[in-house]
């Protein structure tokens, strides 16, 4: 079992839909989780950080952690198709450790 | 400022030669993680470094893969001799270490391996 689990997808929106992106991990040590965005042939960058239980919103991202259940996700509201991407959830499983799930590609048709 | 930077961009190598991945991370950062992603494994640990030590290596494949980090401002990946499984992009990223920090990587661009 991979420590940080995704679905593949692709996950295809409209323009302006809610975009819902899930992730599952193994170790109920992990504290810290993050969601990374890769655009095709680039490096990842960081779009949101969460710590504790509950939801955590930055512009049209909301980030929802439950520890109980071992699961985070994200939101994107009002998708555009600039938010056409693999989305990278990843957690901290050790001392400065983060492990990456394989990424869920979203396609965000006009 | 300039972010973390990985030579080369492309290589394309035959199996059985050595490979040197570089990378400078961004000045002023004390973690260095370098990661291996290909499509069938996504995004893989390699190794990484606090104030360039090296602190977990579990995630090197084999001997034949090692790193070193000589000083705060350079590290290298080295792939001694390649196989074509090798063939993934390597990215290279630093970080400050601390706790609200540490999950906030800066990626390189990445070096494409090919091994033929």
């Amino acid at each position: 079992q991979k420590e940080v689990e995704q679905n593949s997808g692709p996950l295809s929106v409209p323009e302006g839909a809610i975009a819902s992106l899930n992730c599952t991990y193994s170790d109920r040590g992990s504290q810290s989780f993050f969601w990374y965005r890769q655009y095709s042939g680039k490096s990842p960058e960081l779009i949101m950080s969460i710590y504790s239980n509950g939801d955590k919103e930055d512009g049209r991202f909301t980030a929802q952690l439950n520890k109980a259940s071992q699961y985070v996700s994200l939101l994107i509201r009002d998708s555009q198709p600039s938010d056409s991407a693999t989305y990278l959830c990843a957690a901290h499983t050790g001392f400065q450790k983060l492990v990456f799930g394989t990424g869920t590609r979203l396609l965000v048709s006009p | 400022d300039a972010g973390v930077i990985q030579s080369p961009r492309h290589e394309v190598t035959e199996m059985g030669q050595e490979v040197t991945l570089r990378c400078k991370p961004i000045s002023g950062h004390n973690s260095l993680f370098w990661y291996r992603q290909t499509m069938m494994r996504g995004l893989e640990l390699l190794i990484y470094f606090n104030n360039n030590v090296p602190i977990d290596d579990s995630g090197m494949p084999e001997d034949r893969f090692s790193a070193k980090m000589p000083n705060a401002s350079f590290s290298t990946l080295k792939i001694q001799p390649s196989e074509p499984r090798d063939s993934a992009v390597y990215f290279c990223a630093s970080s400050l270490f601390g706790e609200e920090a540490a999950g906030e990587l800066f990626f390189g661009e990445g070096s494409r391996l090919t091994v033929l």
